[in-house]
């Protein structure tokens, strides 16, 4: 399947810091990308939908100006969380849908990151 | 109701056995599916799709779609204890094809 790549796989920052996550996809180009996000024994959450050289669409419930999605190629999606609180605590993952995939629906996720806020 | 429904669990089946996990939808969620395994710490890792109705098998797993009951089920077949895992099952959103909502997931557990 096609690859999705994330970075960092975890993070550990002081609260009232804000945090960059990557995400790459490496062997197709992805004009949207999906950030979830899942706590411990939740399934996943959708957080946002990322375009490609547009603003991300965001769920209902979720900060737009707290969680900053930047999708700047057809490569890379980034997630910053801003001025993170304990409660922002959480596994974050990324998720494209692979080149001919596209019109099928299935989604390829990236390792996940796991941030955790002191 | 929610847009995908599974049981929780856990489900714990024997090594050789047949698990069967299984899914309903509601009418917001167009009508084909994924099935992803999720090892505990992990990301979800995609195991089958399926789009028509009736079955569709893959090596040990078989997944089956029931549009008229609204269900998804997978099969698997001679259970190992590395299937041990979270299985979720995901449908797009009728509002857009983009957007998959997902299961809560259910645990499975392989004894040896």
């Amino acid at each position: 399947g096609a690859v999705v790549s994330q970075h960092p796989s975890w993070v550990i920052c002081k609260s009232g810091t804000s945090v960059k996550i990557e995400c790459r996809s490496l062997d197709f180009q992805a004009t949207t990308m999906f950030w979830y996000r899942q706590f411990p024994k939740q399934s996943l959450m959708l957080m946002a939908t990322s375009n490609e050289g547009s603003k991300a669409t965001y769920e209902q419930g979720v900060e737009k100006d707290k969680f900053l999605i930047n999708h700047a190629s057809l490569t890379l999606s980034t997630l910053t969380v801003t001025s993170a609180h304990p409660e922002d605590s959480s596994f974050y993952i990324c998720s494209a849908r692979g080149g001919l995939a596209g019109n099928t629906g299935e989604l390829f996720f990236g390792e996940g990151s796991r941030l955790t806020v002191l | 109701q929610k847009e995908v429904e599974q049981n929780s669990g856990p489900l714990s089946v024997p090594e050789g056995a047949i698990a069967s996990l299984n899914c309903t939808y509601s009418d917001r969620v167009s009508q084909s599916f994924f099935w992803y395994r999720q090892y505990s710490g992990k990301s979800p890792e995609l195991i089958m799709s399926i789009y028509s109705n009736g079955d569709k098998e893959d090596g040990r797993f078989t997944a089956q779609l029931n549009k008229a009951s609204q269900y998804v089920s997978l099969l698997i077949r001679d259970s190992q204890p590395s299937d041990s895992a979270t299985y979720l099952c995901a449908g797009p959103m009728n509002t857009g094809f983009q957007k998959l909502v997902f299961g809560t997931g259910t645990r499975l557990l392989v004894s040896p």
